[in-house]
């Protein structure tokens, strides 16, 4: 019983770079969500997802892209790496509407150099 | 600015305390979460709250929601070691799609 699996788990770029971090959920969660966890300022939303071929803005959405083509699948993308990217990202899962509990995976740090 | 503010920061005591964390808001939400989160970990959920003057139990956590839906409230009773970590509320408003987290409160109980 996996939940919410993010990969790659470390990673470290180079101002400029691009890459893409993947989420993977197995309980059919529709809703999905994507993070970032810095030091004194909690949990920021990046960009979450209402259902497959959905998207949407979230608290702090510049710098990135994502795509969900699947529904256990969310994508979160960097399209050209800032050293203020660096950061703890956090993929989470709901069944529906923000009410219900959010399962997240256990984070991807990535350092920007 | 931070939609939902947390205190304190930071809480360092001996086993045995009690302590409470607090989660406060000029809004209202229809919904509160509290979260624990250990290193290297991703949050765990441990209550939700959604009735104005709502009291949950969990062992020897005590949660509550304020009677306006604005604040809510973590109490722990005889802390032990292993409730070491960040302890995160999350807001939601009515109808809502996502949640809005505090920036946390980092409890440490030394042995």
């Amino acid at each position: 019983n996996a939940g919410v699996t993010q990969t790659p788990k470390f990673r470290v770029l180079k101002t400029g770079q691009s890459m893409t971090l993947l989420c993977a959920q197995d309980m059919n969660h529709e809703y999905m969500y994507w993070y970032r966890q810095d030091p004194g300022m909690g949990l920021r939303l990046i960009h979450y997802s209402v259902g497959e071929g959905t998207t949407a803005k979230g608290e702090v959405p510049d710098g990135y892209n994502v795509s969900r083509l699947k529904k256990q699948n969310f994508l979160l993308g960097l399209e050209s790496a800032a050293p203020s990217q660096t950061s703890v990202y956090f993929c989470a899962s709901s069944q529906d509407r923000a009410v219900q509990p959010q399962h997240f995976g256990d984070g991807t740090r990535l350092s920007i150099l | 600015t931070q939609l939902l503010e947390q205190s304190p920061q930071f809480l360092s005591i001996q086993e045995g305390e009690n302590l409470t964390v607090y989660c406060n808001s000029s809004s209202v939400f229809s919904s509160l979460q509290w979260y624990r989160q250990e290193p290297g970990e991703g949050p765990v959920l441990l209550v939700t709250v959604v009735t104005g003057g709502e009291v949950k139990k969990l062992k020897r956590l005590t949660f509550q929601f304020g009677d306006a839906r604005k604040d809510s409230s973590l109490h722990i009773t005889a802390a032990q070691t292993g409730d070491t970590g960040l302890y995160l509320c999350a807001g939601a408003k009515e109808y809502g799609n996502k949640l809005v987290f505090g920036a946390g409160t980092i409890l440490r109980v030394k042995s």
